[in-house]
């Protein structure tokens, strides 16, 4: 499940289950997302992006959608590996601007 | 070359110490960025080069003065900093600011005695 509070939004879930992270973003006008994975003492790595002109696009067992209307992006995982826990951002991006980066949720998966 | 690197991986420094965080990246990518980066957070910016020449600064203390030497090269000098400067020092690299996606380096450890 997935719990909020002073730390890091966790969400567990069972190897071999599918995953999602969602994230609310503030800016209408941004047109340009990412999802970033980063692991413990390493550098945010880049998982997929998507355009304001779609709403979904695939990748390699990742999944992202993005709901303009109601200004919300999720990233789904198919089959989730041990490998995949992580800390996972969404970062919104208004052309010519800056990034600005979600809260962040810690995916941790469990044996 | 798909990488940005950064050195030195971690870093102790007191107070008073004068020390210096590497960037190089050789992807063609004209705008280079700092981020700071505390436990359990986001990263932040901090400043961001494009084209050599520095575009933005977070209103970001003196004590942390960016330099860009050229294309490929950024660093980060630091003097006085302070406990609370301890966290994790991102670089990262694009084409140009608000164009694409940025390419992050692994980090600098950062501990201020």
């Amino acid at each position: 499940g997935e719990s909020v509070g002073l730390h890091l939004p966790t969400l567990s879930v069972q190897e071999g289950d599918n995953s999602i992270i969602n994230c609310a973003y503030s800016n209408s006008a941004s047109d340009y997302f990412i999802w970033y994975k980063q692991e413990s003492g390493k550098g945010p790595q880049f998982i997929i992006d998507i355009r304001s002109n779609m709403d979904k696009r695939q990748g390699q067992r990742v999944t992202v959608l993005l709901n303009k209307t109601v200004k919300h992006l999720s990233l789904q995982i198919a089959a989730t590996q041990p490998g995949d826990s992580a800390v996972y951002f969404c970062a919104e991006i208004n052309y010519g601007q800056n990034f600005v980066f979600g809260p962040g949720t810690r995916l941790s998966v469990l044996p | 070359d798909t990488e940005v690197t950064q050195t030195p991986k971690h870093l102790v420094m007191g107070m008073t110490n004068k020390k210096s965080l590497k960037c190089e990246q050789h992807m063609g990518h004209r705008a280079m960025y700092w981020y700071k980066q505390k436990a359990k957070k986001p990263p932040e910016l901090m400043f961001v080069y494009s084209y050599e020449k520095l575009s933005i600064n977070e209103s970001v203390p003196s004590r942390f003065s960016p330099e860009c030497p050229n294309s490929s090269l950024l660093n980060l000098h630091l003097h006085a900093l302070q406990p609370e400067d301890s966290a994790l020092y991102l670089c990262a690299s694009n084409l140009g600011p608000g164009t694409d996606t940025q390419y992050f380096g692994p980090g600098t450890r950062l501990t201020v005695l």
